[in-house]
């Protein structure tokens, strides 16, 4: 079971740079949301999908942009990345039903350096 | 506001003993669930328990359990027989009805010998 995947593991970027950070998931779960994590801050989230073609803003959505063609993937582009977006990406999955509270997986993460 | 609480930056235990580590919540939806996520140095997110608003017993998984007080709003992750392998951050999180994960800032958890 590959679960929820990201790639790449490790990134460096310089200031200024553009790029993606994958995340694709195989359970058929309809939600998706992508999180930072930085020193004891805990995990803060950047963007969530509840559905393809859905997505909206969490609590840091800035300089972040995400969209959601299809069930199984849900990528999220760094525009222009600035040394504040260095940190730990999670991106995380789980079933969505009204009235019900599901486990989200998480992906291994990503550790995005920006210089 | 901030809607999870981990009053315990940092925790020790001797190994063996019992652990109790806190989470105070905040929601006026009667509707809700507290989930309790394991990261090791390695940095992977590992799932050990939930909690549902409306459960009438506490839940409880291997040597974890969860001290469900919805009065006070608390949520509290105790590990039994403490091991090595469980120094770890731990950390609370919530999520209402169709409504995203939202995490506490976290317990470093350090285990003796």
């Amino acid at each position: 079971n590959a679960g929820v995947t990201q790639t790449p593991k490790f990134q460096v970027l310089k200031t200024g740079q553009s790029m993606t950070l994958q995340c694709a998931q195989d359970m058929n779960h309809e939600y998706m949301s992508w999180y930072r994590q930085d020193p004891g801050m805990g995990l803060r989230l950047i963007h969530y999908s509840v559905g393809a073609g859905i997505t909206d803003q969490g609590e840091v959505p800035n300089g972040y942009n995400v969209s959601r063609s299809t069930t199984e993937d849900f990528p999220l582009r760094l525009l222009s990345a600035a040394p504040s977006q260095t940190s730990v990406y999670f991106c995380a999955s789980s079933r969505e039903t009204s009235g019900s509270h599901h486990e989200q997986y998480f992906g291994p993460g990503t550790r995005l350096t920006v210089t | 506001a901030q809607k999870i609480t981990q009053t315990q930056p940092g925790m020790f235990v001797q190994e063996k003993e019992a652990v109790t580590l806190d989470c105070t919540y905040d929601t006026s939806d009667p509707s809700y669930g507290l989930f309790w996520y394991k990261q090791p140095s390695s940095g992977e997110m590992i799932f050990l328990i939930y909690q549902g608003s409306y459960d009438q017993q506490n839940a409880t998984e291997g040597r974890y359990s969860l001290n469900f007080q919805k009065a006070r709003k608390s949520a509290n992750l105790v590990i039994s027989a403490s091991q090595l392998g469980d120094s770890a951050m731990y950390f609370c999180a919530m999520r209402e009805v169709l409504t995203p994960l939202v995490f506490g800032k976290g317990t470093r958890l350090s285990v003796i010998a």
